[in-house]
């Protein structure tokens, strides 16, 4: 199956830094790339929509000054979180979707960064 | 409004059967997606339907029922290692995905 990467895997900063976060998808063409946000022992909660060349579509209640997001090329997305503060600290993962010639379209999961601010 | 049911949780016992099921309302349907997660891992993709009818992959397995809105994760001869939250999401005629809470799924000796 497709790869999807991230990086890096852990992070730990002060708080008031910024972190980025890197996707890339190693095997294909990602025209779109999702970012999720993920507490302890909950769901998977959609952060933003991102697609090549364009601006992201953030989900209701994401900042988007605070959660900046860059999809340069149809195989990098990155995710900086800006003035990182405790409340930030989850799990953050990307993911790519890849298109076959049938139309399947798929979600390939990056595998995570754990983000823990001081 | 969009909605995914699944059950919470789930306990098996290992060597058995166990179904989880999924029912579904969504603006449009392209497709419905089980995924595997792992506590404190990224999901993992483990089947696609967009057709009525059985997948089958090797101890796993996914049924759909369109006319329903309900498709189920057959996992066969459960192991320890099938420990872990089975996601639902369904794709909707946006392209977006809506995902379920997901079921934890306990095996025990």
């Amino acid at each position: 199956g497709a790869v999807v990467s991230q990086h890096p895997s852990w992070v730990i900063c002060k708080s008031g830094t910024s972190v980025k976060i890197e996707c890339r998808s190693l095997d294909f063409q990602a025209t779109t790339m999702f970012w999720y946000r993920q507490f302890p022992k909950q769901s998977l909660m959609l952060m933003a929509t991102s697609n090549e060349g364009s601006k992201a579509t953030y989900e209701q209640g994401v900042e988007k000054d605070k959660f900046l997001i860059n999809h340069a090329s149809l195989t990098l997305s990155t995710l900086t979180v800006t003035s990182a503060h405790p409340e930030d600290s989850s799990f953050y993962i990307c993911s790519a979707r890849s298109v076959k010639g049938d139309q399947q379209e798929t979600q390939y999961f990056g595998p995570g960064t754990r983000l823990l601010v001081l | 409004g969009q909605n995914i049911d699944q059950p919470t949780e789930m306990t098996a016992t290992e060597g058995a059967i166990v179904q989880i099921n999924c029912t579904y309302q969504t603006s449009g349907f392209n497709g419905l997606f089980w995924y595997q997660q792992h506590a404190g891992e990224a999901p993992t993709f483990l089947s696609y339907n967009v057709l009525d009818g059985l997948e089958e992959k090797g101890r796993f397995s996914s049924f759909l029922s369109r006319s329903k809105g309900y498709s189920y994760l057959l996992l066969k001869e459960l192991q320890m290692k099938d420990s872990a939250s089975y996601l639902c999401a369904v794709m909707d005629s946006n392209y977006q995905l809506i995902w379920g809470a997901g079921t934890k799924l306990i095996i025990k000796p």
